[in-house]
This record gives C-alpha cells, structure tokens and sequence, in this order.
C-alpha cells in the first residue's frame, strides 16, 4: 500500500532563511503529489501539486517542490521564510489508477519561524 | 461560490449525545470525504462517498454513519458519542476525472466530555 513519510513533526527555521520541508513516498509508480497548507484553525489549503510535465512546480506564497522519482521524493522549499508561513503542512499522494480519488496523507510538519 | 462549507463550526457534547456534522459543496464535485484531524496524526478518512447514492468506510469508520444526502452534501452522524472522538473534523471534495486534489472546508472542532 501507498504511504508518505515526512521527516520531522517540526522544522525550525529563522525568518529569512531556506525553508526544506521532506516528503517521500512509497509507490513505483508516480503517482499525483500534492502540498497543502494549514494556518492555525484553519482548513487545508492546496499549496502546490504536481501530476504531469515539469519536475519543478512552483506554488503559492514563493513555495516549489520538486518531483525526484529516481529518490522518490517530493521535498517543498521557500528560499526565504517569512513570518507568516508559521502553519503545519502536509504532503500527499494520490494513485492515478484510484478510482475511489483518494489522498493518502503523511503525519504533516509544523514549520517554526524565529525572528 | 462559497466552495465547501461545514456546520457547526464548534460542538460540545456530552457522552452518549448524539449528533450530524454537515457538509454542502457547491464545485459540482462528484467525491466527498470526511476525515478527523488529531494531534500528531495526520489527517485520518473516516468515510467517503465516491460519487451521489455510494458510501465507504475509510480508515477509522467505527462510530461514525454517513449520509450523501444528494450531489451536494454529505453529512457525518455520531450515534453514541465517546471521549474519543474528540477531534476536528473536515470534510473535503474532488473533482472526478481531475488529478485528485481536495478541497477542504474550515472544519468543526468537537469535544466530548
């Protein structure tokens, strides 16, 4: 079964430094990669995602990722954070064959900026 | 176009209460989901409705039933409230044919006491 792994619950970065967020998945086959982003009390909101084409997509806010499949990897970057990308984010994939149109989610990363 | 919307925003129930989370979307999405939101788990489905007049368990259906009452909505009810199911719940929507991504609405924070 497909899984996603983020590496760390939380990444702590100062303001103005990269932002590198980790996420790897478990299929052989690409499959439909997502980022979404949530603010405090909120609901999650598609940041980026990446189903065909080019490997570098960029997203909302300054964010890309890029699609690595030879390392299975779908890692999110910001070169400079700002204050108010302070939020937890989740990295999802979905199987293109999927009928039912599933996500399968990974465990999402709390992004800590310092000033 | 409001996307997808939940009531009630907030709920406190006591154990053993009753209750129906609802969910409207108005993106014609043909798929609806409903998950729960604990901390340090991620997000976990509960059920989804792959299309109108179809409902599946997800990954931690015990306690919950399900309605899709119509294209539009789709409703979450706790028979029997439990401690346990204090949580967020969201509720999500996606575009069959398209490439898969939800959308989200704001969520209903529950306590059961």
């Amino acid at each position: 079964a497909q899984s996603v792994t983020q590496l760390g619950s939380h990444v702590s970065v100062s303001e103005g430094a990269l932002v590198l967020l980790r996420c790897n998945y478990s299929s052989s086959v690409p499959p439909y990669l997502f980022w979404y982003v949530q603010y405090p009390n909120q609901g999650l909101q598609l940041l980026l995602k990446y189903t065909t084409g080019a490997t570098l997509v960029k997203g909302i806010n300054g964010f890309e990722a890029e699609f690595k499949k030879s390392e299975t990897s779908f890692h999110l970057t910001k070169p400079s954070a700002h204050m108010s990308d302070a939020a937890e984010y989740f990295c999802a994939v979905s199987d293109r064959e999927d009928s039912n149109y599933q996500l399968i989610w990974g465990a999402g990363t709390k992004l800590i900026i310092k000033p | 176009n409001a996307g997808v919307t939940q009531t009630p925003k907030f709920q406190v129930l006591k154990t053993g209460q009753s209750m129906t989370l609802q969910c409207a979307q108005d993106m014609n999405h043909n798929s609806m989901y409903w998950y729960r939101q604990d901390p340090g788990m991620g997000l976990r489905l509960i059920y989804y409705s792959a299309s109108e007049g179809t409902t599946d368990k997800g990954e931690v259906p015990n306690g919950y039933n399900v309605s899709r009452l119509n294209k539009r909505e789709f409703s979450l009810r706790l028979e029997s409230a439990a401690p346990s199911q204090t949580s967020v719940y969201f509720c999500a929507s996606t575009r069959t044919g398209g490439s898969y991504e939800q959308y989200f609405g704001p969520g209903t924070r529950l306590t059961v006491t």
